[in-house]
């Protein structure tokens, strides 16, 4: 069973549409993290929410917004895409926050 | 200036040798997360560690607080060590981590 699920693994869009990224845990972890790594390879956190509450709001644009329905889930919404949000997205988990951190496989999103 | 610095950014070594990464801060931090980035793209959580050393197979981290400096080795490398070692600083009191560049290791059969 994959601890951390993120679909889908890639996403090619074109500016200016709403996408989502969908991510879920089966650890019972309670906080779950979105990062960013742009084409440098350099990692940040986006947003983090620890039972059901944003705790982490990084300088991110609002047109990205993460939607959990429940704990095990993590979604990110983006809307109005733009080409500097092409970039690889993680989604992960920890049992507490910025505890041991598990990670899911990425999302590709490609937006031309 | 990155607040969380990495050196070196590239490293090539033949297996079997003995390799250190560095990672100092800037910034008052609680906790030091090093993480690994396979070739392919996976992220696999090594240590988080805010004292002393903590220690998994041929992985050593080693951290110290007053001189904000962590270091992370690696005993009798081998090719399948190759990969991005990424070391990340949990800001104290903020909530907030903050992600070194990144060291890029290459290990020759």
């Amino acid at each position: 069973d994959t601890a951390v699920s993120q679909t889908p693994k890639y996403l090619v869009t074109q500016m200016g549409n709403d996408k989502s990224i969908k991510c879920e845990q089966n650890l019972g972890h309670d906080t779950m993290y979105w990062y960013k790594q742009d084409s440098k390879k350099f990692l940040k956190i986006m947003f983090s929410y620890n039972n059901k509450e944003l705790i982490i709001n990084e300088t991110v644009p609002n047109r990205f917004s993460p939607k959990s329905p429940d704990k095990a889930h993590l979604n990110l919404h983006i809307n109005s895409l733009e080409l500097g949000d092409s970039a690889v997205y993680f989604c992960a988990s920890s049992r507490k926050s910025f505890y041991e951190q598990y990670f899911g496989p990425g999302t590709r999103l490609t937006v031309t | 200036k990155n607040e969380v610095e990495q050196s070196p950014q590239n490293l090539t070594a033949q297996e079997g040798e003995f390799i250190t990464i560095n990672c100092s801060y800037s910034v008052g931090i609680s906790a030091l997360h090093w993480l690994q980035q396979h070739p392919g793209g996976g992220i696999v959580s090594l240590f988080m560690l805010s004292s002393g050393k903590k220690k998994h197979g041929r992985l050593i981290a080693t951290i110290n607080i007053q001189e904000k400096h962590s270091s992370l080795h690696i005993t009798a490398s081998h090719p399948r060590d190759s990969a991005v070692y990424i070391c990340a600083g949990q800001i104290q009191g903020a909530q907030k981590l903050v992600f070194g560049q990144g060291t890029r290791l290459t290990i020759n059969p």
